[in-house]
């Protein structure tokens, strides 16, 4: 029944790792968002798919790849890990997203924490 | 960028009271949405509203677009309300948070 799902919740790696992140939607939504939160709690938006097809990118490095397999998934791959990318990420979704700035209701899902050792 | 300040910073209510939580912006905008992290890390949407006002329960909103502010109204505080709230704001392709208003309510 959990409306956007992240797996794993807990991520423990060390640096210079591969990693991935899954996240899954089932409320039939056309847009998928991966935001990060740092440890002061600051969130920042890092992708969104509309449809499979990219609409923000954020200026992350290019060491985060978002995959988005079908409309409802939208998993998170990041190469070769430093210490600067602990943080919780999060999956949001939302129905619809016409153009920016005109976003409808975004749904979140509970969250990746991710430390880098 | 456009900034998104919010204020206060932190705030401590005893169950019962009310409060306003402030969220300015340095540009215009056509969305503003409201969200609440509760004490174990989940986002939860509160309001999209990108103007007027907006009422769910004991929480309203409002936003004045001409004026670059929106308040979160919150009433009979409960322990429940505990938690980070966010203001957020979208424009051209970037997607702005403010920094939280961390809301503390003790029984």
């Amino acid at each position: 029944d959990t409306a956007v799902s992240q797996t794993p919740k807990y991520l423990v790696t060390q640096m210079g790792n591969d990693k991935s992140i899954k996240c899954e939607q089932n409320l039939g939504h056309d847009t998928m968002y991966w935001y990060k939160q740092d440890s002061k709690k600051f969130l920042k938006i890092m992708f969104s798919y509309n449809n499979k097809e990219l609409i923000i990118n954020e200026t992350v490095p290019n060491r985060f790849s978002p995959k988005s397999p079908d409309k409802a998934h939208l998993n998170l791959h990041i190469n070769s890990l430093e210490l600067g990318d602990s943080a919780v990420y999060f999956c949001a979704s939302s129905p619809y997203v016409s153009s920016w700035g005109r976003t409808d209701t975004q749904y979140f899902g509970p969250g990746t924490r991710l430390t880098v050792l | 960028g456009i900034q998104v300040e919010q204020s206060p910073p932190d705030l401590i209510l005893q169950e019962g009271a009310n409060s306003t939580l402030r969220c300015n912006f340095s540009d215009s905008v056509n969305n503003l949405q409201w969200f609440h992290q509760n004490p174990w890390g989940q986002l939860i949407n509160l309001f999209y509203i990108p103007s007027g006002t907006k009422q769910n329960g004991r929480l309203s909103a409002t936003t004045v677009a001409t004026e670059r502010y929106s308040l979160l109204y919150i009433s009979s505080s409960q322990t429940t309300d505990s938690g980070v709230y966010f203001c957020a704001v979208p424009t051209g392709n970037q997607f702005y948070f403010g920094t939280g208003t961390s809301l503390t309510v003790i029984p």
